[in-house]
């Protein structure tokens, strides 16, 4: 099983700053299947990012997926007030999928 | 706009049984992979099982195999969950998510609102 860890835990920032969120694997994360989703308070998640870098149908450019192998990051180039939420990155490159644990971002 | 709705989360005791279902909008059920995925309150995501389209294929979190069964009917457009021996760590929201076409099984595009599971005596 691949295992997700996310860093940090939480960020603190404020509208207009840049967010910077890794995804690192405890292994190689074939063809770059990785996605991104984003989660707010009550709601389900939406995806973000497939394939560690295409956006997703009706996703603003704001966001932007890089990374390979066992290292990933998901940007946010300029905070809106609907992106503090919380991320969550998911692999896809084997049977058994797997979820990081999240990164919270917050309001500073 | 396809849309997913989830039902069948109750309060169960533990060693308990519970059958989920999710419902989806659209004719794209019948061509897209299937997902279940949960939540226990105040954590993470956590990827249970997943369906072919044609359900000749399942996968399961390790967690969970041999315990939950997933299983669909395209005539129905509806995806199932069957949930036995349940533990109290199996307390959760239940999401169903759809992948975005055929070949895609991996990711989800598609989600429902999600319904709640209690294992409790």
């Amino acid at each position: 099983e691949i295992v997700l860890t996310q860093s940090p835990g939480t960020l603190s920032l404020s509208p207009g700053e840049r967010a910077t969120l890794s995804c690192r694997a405890s292994q190689i994360v074939t063809n770059r299947y990785l996605a991104w989703y984003q989660q707010k308070p009550g709601q389900a998640p939406r995806l973000l990012i497939y394939g560690a870098s295409n956006r997703a149908t009706g996703i603003p450019d704001r966001f932007s997926g890089s990374g390979s192998e066992t290292d990933f990051t998901l940007s946010i180039s300029t905070l809106e007030p609907e992106d503090f939420a919380v991320y969550y990155c998911q692999q896809y490159a084997t049977s058994v999928l797997t979820f990081g644990g999240g990164t919270k971002v917050d309001i500073k | 706009e396809v849309q997913a709705v989830e039902s069948g989360g109750d309060l169960v005791q533990p060693g308990g049984s519970l059958r989920l279902s999710c419902e989806v909008s659209r004719f794209t059920f019948s061509n897209n992979w299937m997902h279940w995925v949960r939540q226990a309150p105040g954590k993470g995501l956590v990827w249970v099982s997943r369906i072919s389209v044609e359900g000749s294929t399942t996968d399961y979190a390790d967690s969970v195999k041999g315990r939950f069964t997933i299983s669909r009917d395209n005539a129905k457009s509806t995806l199932y969950l069957q949930m036995d021996s349940l533990r109290a760590d199996d307390t959760a929201v239940y999401y169903c998510a759809q992948g975005p076409n055929y070949y895609e099984s991996g990711f989800m595009d598609v989600w429902g609102r999600g319904t709640t599971v209690i294992v409790s005596s």
